[in-house]
């Protein structure tokens, strides 16, 4: 699993309050990404991090902000929670990786648990 | 925003059929084709990666070829099992380590 946890792992809240997700991870990658899944759309990209305090948006960024103020940890907040936002997050990492048998180099994603968020 | 597509959305299939799904995505700039499976409540785990075109990659029963150049991909699954019944996702992976999900393939296959 990579050592990627995921908290809470299950939230329920009301329409226009804060929420924070957070991402800990205990192996020092590099690239963080956090993703949400949705029926009929596999899973999106929100925002992804580079390094500590780099960050850039992905696909549907619109709604929420991100953190990254140590490699371990990438936090995700909803700053007004909609119900459009209802949807389970998932944490990513992606790791550096060479192929043995042809040599050739590339990443793999490996995912957190998810957290399952109901904005009521 | 890259379009990354996969067909069909779901398939039944009986136990013992092989099966094929078909993953499309841009190939400018293309990276990487990622294959992963997703078992319901559980998180997608990796199946394959590859980089270069006609790559062929196997598992088991499961196999993958690329084509960069036309920008597709076949996840081909033999002798289905139940066990194998879940959502097999593709991403196509660009520049500066950003991953583009297709919508995915949920296979059910019936003992």
């Amino acid at each position: 699993d990579a050592g990627i946890t995921q908290s809470p792992r299950h939230k329920v809240t009301e329409t226009g309050t804060p929420v924070t997700l957070r991402c800990h991870q205990t192996e020092n990658h590099r690239y963080m990404y956090w993703y949400r899944q949705d029926p009929g759309h596999g899973l999106r990209l929100i925002h992804y991090s580079y390094g500590v305090k780099d960050t850039d948006k992905g696909e549907v960024s619109d709604g929420y902000s991100v953190s990254r103020s140590k490699t371990e940890d990438f936090l995700l907040t909803l700053e007004s929670a909609t119900s459009s936002q209802t949807s389970v997050y998932f944490c990513a990492i992606s790791e550096y990786f060479v192929d043995t048998l042809s040599g050739l180099s590339s990443y793999e994603q490996y995912f957190g648990p998810g957290t399952r968020l109901t904005v009521t | 925003i890259l379009n990354v597509e996969q067909s069909p959305q779901s398939l039944h299939v009986q136990e013992g059929d092989s099966t094929n799904f078909t993953c499309s995505f841009p190939s400018s700039n293309f990276y990487a084709l990622h294959w992963y499976r997703w078992e319901t409540a559980k998180s997608p785990e990796a199946l394959f990666v590859m980089t270069l075109n006609g790559d062929e990659k196997k598992k088991g029963r499961i196999s993958a070829t690329l084509n960069t150049k036309e920008g597709y991909s076949y996840l081909y699954i033999k002798g289905s099992q139940p066990e194998d019944s879940a959502t097999y996702l593709c991403a196509s992976q660009y520049n500066f380590n950003k991953f583009y999900f297709g919508s995915g393939t949920k296979l059910n296959v019936k003992p």
